[in-house]
């Protein structure tokens, strides 16, 4: 059983590009949370997805907008890249009902230059 | 949201017990407190949850006194593989599609020979 996938594993963009990650979550799961975490600190809330609607956004700006798909796979996309979106960009899913266990992918690489 | 601190690193050696003390003086009756371990380049992984008295599984037991202020990861007889970043979160049991954590800078652990 596959756990939660993320592509590209590494990716360099210069200022004022766009990017794409992407997020398989695990299987039996729906709702695809992403996140974003600098070097140094702990992963800070971007949004989530549950049936192909964003539910719930954290303190991020418009530039970060989101898609799922009807098999659950998930997009983040980043538009105008600042050099502070460097980062690890996390992707969590969990299936709905109660409780806390989120299981994360390892992380896409994100470096602007 | 309840906001928690924890030591920002500790040093321990193989073999022995780890005690991880988080203090959240706020916390909500309607709280619960999720610990979370990173190692490098990965994403976090759920190790236990609680609300009050004591919860214990395979990997580590979690300590909470009855004013539920503070909380205490427990992990016995550590290893080298240990060595890792662990997070204290406190918030409401996600229910439904709610996704959001909100993780704080953890505890880096190093465990060494």
């Amino acid at each position: 059983d596959a756990g939660v996938t993320q592509s590209p594993t590494h990716l360099i963009k210069t200022r004022g590009q766009q990017v794409t990650l992407r997020c398989s979550p695990k299987s039996g799961h729906d709702t695809v949370s992403w996140y974003q975490q600098a070097l140094g600190q702990g992963p800070q809330f971007i949004f989530q997805y549950y049936e192909e609607e964003e539910r719930q956004r954290g303190n991020f700006p418009d530039r970060f907008s989101g898609h799922q798909y009807p098999n659950y796979s998930s997009e983040l996309n980043v538009n105008a890249l600042l050099l502070g979106d460097s980062a690890l960009y996390l992707c969590a899913s969990r299936f709905r009902g109660n409780g806390n266990e989120q299981f994360f992918g390892p992380g896409t690489r994100l470096t602007v230059l | 949201l309840a906001k928690t601190t924890q030591p920002i690193s500790m040093d321990s050696y193989e073999g022995q017990e780890v005690n991880i003390t988080c203090s959240h003086n706020n916390i909500a009756t309607n709280d619960y407190i999720t610990w979370y371990q990173q190692f490098p380049s990965q994403g976090p992984r759920f190790i236990i949850q609680g609300y009050k008295t004591k919860v214990t599984n395979e990997v580590a037991s979690l300590f909470i006194p009855a004013d539920r202020k503070s909380s205490t990861l427990s992990l016995p007889r550590v290893s080298l593989s240990d060595t890792a970043v662990y997070y204290c979160l406190v918030g409401p049991i996600l229910t439904g599609g709610g996704n959001k954590l909100t993780f704080g800078t953890g505890t880096q652990l190093k465990v060494e020979l």
